[in-house]
């Protein structure tokens, strides 16, 4: 199986930061990551698939990059509607998605 | 826009069997490029993936959830279904079905169902 795990696990942030999140997944597995994000009460949001690919209609202060098997998700500048969980998710080998990183206010 | 709503029982006994539906509406669960999900989150934890199929009916699950999945597929009602058995408390989630977008052999779940919280109590 393969397992992810992100970090931080949780963050606090201000409106206009740069944010960071990393994903590792345990093997390789290729640019096969998507990235979503999830508001308490609702349904993930896919923002990037493919480890750097902006899904249609996302901002693009969201961006992802990867090196090996480590996995990144920056949000350029933090706004108030990007408070929320953030999920990493691999399709290399089934699927199995990361612990999540919760963002929130400072 | 495509949608996708889940419907079922929202409490379900122990040991019996939890059966949700996943209908789709704004476009047809019968393109050759994508295949269909289900995915539950247990109360404040993470996602877990549990099973996809595809129009023709092919299927692959989680290997953890130990055979008790069943996922079918009705072209006619433009609708696909998950069946859990055995269920016990471990089971209460919140299940979602979701559209995986198989386009260039990148899968990704691009559109969601708002979710379904299913309880597992006597």
């Amino acid at each position: 199986d393969i397992q992810m795990t992100q970090s931080p696990s949780s963050l606090s942030a201000s409106v206009g930061d740069r944010v960071t999140i990393t994903c590792r997944a345990s093997q390789t597995i290729s640019s096969f990551l998507n990235w979503y994000q999830q508001k308490p009460g609702k349904a993930p949001k896919l923002l990037i698939y493919s480890g750097s690919t902006l899904q249609s209609g996302v901002p693009s202060r969201f961006s992802g990059s990867e090196s090996g098997t480590d996995f990144t998700l920056t949000i350029s500048s933090l706004q108030p509607e990007d408070f929320a969980t953030y999920y990493c998710h691999q399709s290399y080998s089934f699927f199995t998605f990361g612990p999540g990183t919760k963002v929130d206010i400072k | 826009q495509l949608q996708l709503q889940e419907s079922g029982p929202g409490l379900v006994k122990p040991s019996e069997t939890l059966s949700l539906t996943c209908t789709v509406s704004g476009g047809s669960i019968s393109s050759s490029s994508n295949y269909w999900g289900w995915i539950r989150q247990p109360p404040g934890k993470g996602l877990e993936w549990i099973g996809t199929i595809n129009y023709s009916g092919n299927t692959y699950d989680n290997p953890s959830l130990k055979s008790r999945v069943t996922i079918s597929v009705d072209t006619s009602k433009n609708q696909f279904s998950l069946k859990l058995s055995s269920v016990t408390a471990a089971d209460t989630a919140v299940y979602y079905c979701a559209r995986l977008n198989s386009t260039s052999s990148l899968d990704y779940f691009d559109y969601w169902g708002r979710g379904t919280l299913v309880t597992v109590s006597s």
